[in-house]
């Protein structure tokens, strides 16, 4: 059973659109990253949260630690944004291990 | 800011064979590095820790005779998949991070895509 769930699955927007990817754990954490993988495979980490919320450019994540709730918010989409979604809460303490959601396919369609 | 370099970022092999991948710290010291495997659709997986100097850490069902991990120095870890089959085929990627665990930012490489014929 995968700890870490994520919601949708794939997600089709056309560009402009505000766009919520939620993520939900089972279990306490310390931190939560939320990451992007580009078609190619790679992958880049955005945020690491352990409370509130984080900004970067058009990108927002929010935490709620009572919820075991967080979200990735991308405000003014656009096709370069069309990735794979993951968030991953880390397991066991700040020194444990990542767990990964299975991730949620992103389409901006211009 | 870091970066992880891995190689080849695909290979096709026969059943068999051995495959050797690369993961490099270009411009940091990575005591620690990762190693991960993700099958179509599926989580990210964490297949063992690599330590410098040390053996490597496998996590539950990961053969270490069959994923051999050899981290010689602060820049370079190798997985290396011996007599390599069919289900061994994936897509393996590492990840470093020139802070302690649990910091801010995770650095990956760009992922090697196996398949094995």
């Amino acid at each position: 059973k995968n700890e870490v769930e994520q919601s949708p699955q794939n997600l089709t927007a056309q560009e402009g659109e505000f766009i919520t990817i939620n993520c939900s754990y089972s279990v306490g954490i310390s931190a939560l990253h939320w990451l992007q993988q580009h078609p190619g495979g790679g992958i880049v980490s955005l945020f690491m949260l352990s409370s509130g919320k984080k900004k970067h450019g058009r990108l927002i994540a929010t935490i709620n630690i009572q919820e075991k709730h967080s979200s990735l918010h991308i405000t003014a989409s656009h096709p370069r944004d069309s990735a794979v979604y993951i968030c991953a809460r880390r397991d066991g303490g700040s020194q444990g291990n990542l767990i990964f959601g299975k991730g949620t396919k992103l389409s901006v369609k211009p | 800011g870091a970066v992880v370099s891995q190689h080849p970022s695909w290979v096709i092999c026969k059943s068999g064979t051995s495959v050797k991948i690369e993961c490099r710290s270009l411009d940091f010291q990575a005591t620690t590095m990762f190693w991960y495997r993700q099958f179509p659709k599926q989580s990210l997986m964490l297949m063992a820790t690599s330590n410098e100097g040390s053996k490597a850490t496998y996590e539950q069902g990961v053969e270490k005779d069959k994923f051999l991990i050899n981290h010689a120095s602060l820049t370079l870890s190798t997985l290396t998949v011996t007599s390599a089959h069919p289900e061994d085929s994936s897509f393996y990627i590492c990840s470093a991070t020139p802070h302690p665990r649990g910091a801010e930012k995770l650095f990956f490489g760009s992922g090697t895509q196996l398949s094995v014929l």
